[in-house]
């Protein structure tokens, strides 16, 4: 149980050109789900929180307006990066909570951004 | 001084040896510690969660809480080639795991 998946696992794209990440709970509800950024060798950074049917809360730093993050129903949230450039290049990975708490969080398998 | 420290590794050990794998915090509201440990390209799989001081065991995993000196371990035990990961230590200041940080993880290696 507590399955979390992510979609696309690894994307390519131009430099101006928004992505858009799923990531889906899929044998549990969320209520809370997580966003973090990962650099190669480096810990995860907490980049939002995201409650269902509610703005998402970002860690300072974090411009909102362009990681525009969706959390439509209890299963699913989206992290769309728009008008990514090459520094934006990452390792994406989202988080679901059963409890809502970040204590016990389920980690989907990431998804690997390279913007040329 | 960082809010979480963790030697970076890699720590290089042969088969069946026993892991030890530490975290110090400077935060002393921190009441809830978890280890996490992470393959290469995954996402962080929760291996221990743990709450205020103490010992807690699962399999060949044993984790340790120390608050007074602000120490965490995570001990592995028999370890094998499929243990070899990055160990991220992870802690919070509420069961609703606020103030909820993560360590910046030790690569162990264990080699056959």
């Amino acid at each position: 149980g507590a399955v979390v998946s992510q979609h696309p696992s690894w994307v390519i794209c131009k430099s101006g050109t928004s992505v858009k990440i799923e990531c889906r709970s899929l044998d549990f509800q969320a209520t809370t789900m997580f966003w973090y950024r990962q650099f190669p060798k480096q810990s995860l950074m907490l980049m939002a929180t995201s409650n269902e049917g509610s703005k998402a809360t970002y860690e300072q730093g974090v411009e909102k307006d362009k990681f525009l993050i969706n959390h439509a129903s209890l299963t699913l949230s989206t992290l769309t990066v728009t008008s990514a450039h090459p520094e934006d290049s990452s390792f994406y990975i989202c988080s679901a909570s059963v409890s809502g708490g970040a204590n016990e969080q389920f980690f989907g398998p990431g998804t690997r951004l390279t913007v040329l | 001084q960082k809010e979480v420290e963790q030697d970076p590794g890699p720590l290089s050990v042969p088969e069946g040896a026993i892991v030890s794998l530490n975290c110090t915090y400077s935060n002393s509201a921190f009441q809830y510690f978890m280890w996490y440990r992470q393959y290469s390209r995954k996402g962080p799989e929760l291996l221990m969660y743990t709450y205020s001081s103490g010992n807690k065991e699962d399999g060949r995993f044993t984790a340790q809480v120390d608050k007074s000196s602000k120490y965490i371990s995570l001990f592995i035990r028999d370890s094998q080639p499929s243990d070899s990961a990055t160990y991220l230590c992870a802690m919070s200041a509420g069961n609703y795991g606020q103030n909820f940080v993560f360590g910046p993880g030790t690569r162990l290696s264990v080699l056959p």
